[in-house]
C-alpha cells in the first residue's frame, strides 16, 4: 500500500538553528499538508499546498516558516530560526486529485526537539 | 472562527461495552467531516467519513447533524484493541482540515 514517507524521524536542533523536514507523498496525490502535534495536545494545521503554492495556511505557519516542491516528489518544510515551542510532531499529509474533502493520509511523523 | 469541540474524556469502558463520542463545529460552511484514530506518538488514520445520512463500518456508526452542527460515532461491542484516541475532523475550503482536541478511549478487560 503506497504511503506518505518523512525524515528524519526525529531531529534534535539547537535553538536559532535551520530545520528542514523532508516528505515523500503518495505518488499521485496533488494536496500536500503539513501539520504539527504538540505533545499532549491536538494536531494542528500549518498549511496546505497544491498546484506548487500554498492554498491555505494557518496563524501558527508566520514567516519562519516555508514549504517547498523542489523536484516533484519531496515536500519540505522549512523552520528558519527554530524556538522551544517548535518542538512538536510534525506531519506531512498528502490526498489524491478530485473532489474537495477527500481523504488526508498521513506520514508517520517527524519528531522535532529544540533544545 | 473555526473551531471543533470534543469531550476530552478519557473514556473507560470494559470490552464489549458501546461507547459514544460527541463533536460539535463552528462554522456551518464547512465542507466533509470525518473521524480519525490516533495511537499513542503515531500518525492520525482514517476511521470513517461522515455523511449526512449516517454511516456504518461493521461495529462503527457515525451520524452528522449539519442542523445543529454536531457529529458523533458509535462504537458497539468494544474491543481492547479500540484504545486509541478518537479524532473529529472537519474539512474547510482550499484544503484546510482542523482536528478536534480528541477523545481518549481506554478499553478495559
Amino acid at each position: 500500500e503506497p504511503e506518505v514517507t518523512q525524515t528524519p524521524s526525529h531531529q534534535v536542533t539547537q535553538m536559532g538553528q535551520e530545520v528542514i523536514l523532508r516528505c515523500v507523498p503518495i505518488s499521485n496525490h496533488l494536496y500536500f499538508y503539513w501539520y504539527r502535534q504538540i505533545l499532549g495536545q491536538k494536531v494542528e494545521f500549518l498549511v496546505s499546498f497544491y498546484n506548487n503554492e500554498i492554498s491555505e495556511k494557518s496563524e501558527i505557519f508566520d514567516d519562519q516558516f516555508s514549504v517547498e516542491r523542489p523536484d516533484g516528489s519531496n515536500f519540505t518544510l522549512k523552520i528558519r530560526s527554530t524556538k522551544l515551542e517548535d518542538s512538536a510532531m510534525y506531519f506531512c499529509a498528502s490526498s489524491p486529485p478530485g473532489t474537495l474533502g477527500n481523504t488526508i493520509y498521513f506520514g508517520e511523523g517527524s519528531w522535532l526537539t529544540v533544545v | 472562527r473555526k473551531e471543533v469541540e470534543q469531550d476530552p474524556g478519557p473514556f473507560n469502558v470494559p470490552e464489549g461495552a458501546t461507547v459514544a463520542f460527541n463533536c460539535t463545529y463552528s462554522n456551518s460552511a464547512s465542507q466533509s467531516f470525518f473521524w480519525y484514530r490516533q495511537d499513542c506518538r503515531k500518525e492520525p488514520k482514517l476511521l470513517m467519513s461522515v455523511y449526512s445520512s449516517g454511516n456504518e463500518d461493521g461495529r462503527f456508526t457515525a451520524q452528522l447533524n449539519r442542523a445543529s452542527q454536531y457529529i458523533s460515532l458509535l462504537i458497539r461491542d468494544s474491543k481492547l484493541s479500540d484504545s486509541a484516541t478518537y479524532l473529529c475532523v472537519v474539512f474547510y475550503n482550499n484544503n484546510d482540515m482542523r482536528f478536534g482536541a480528541g477523545t481518549r478511549l481506554t478499553v478495559k478487560p
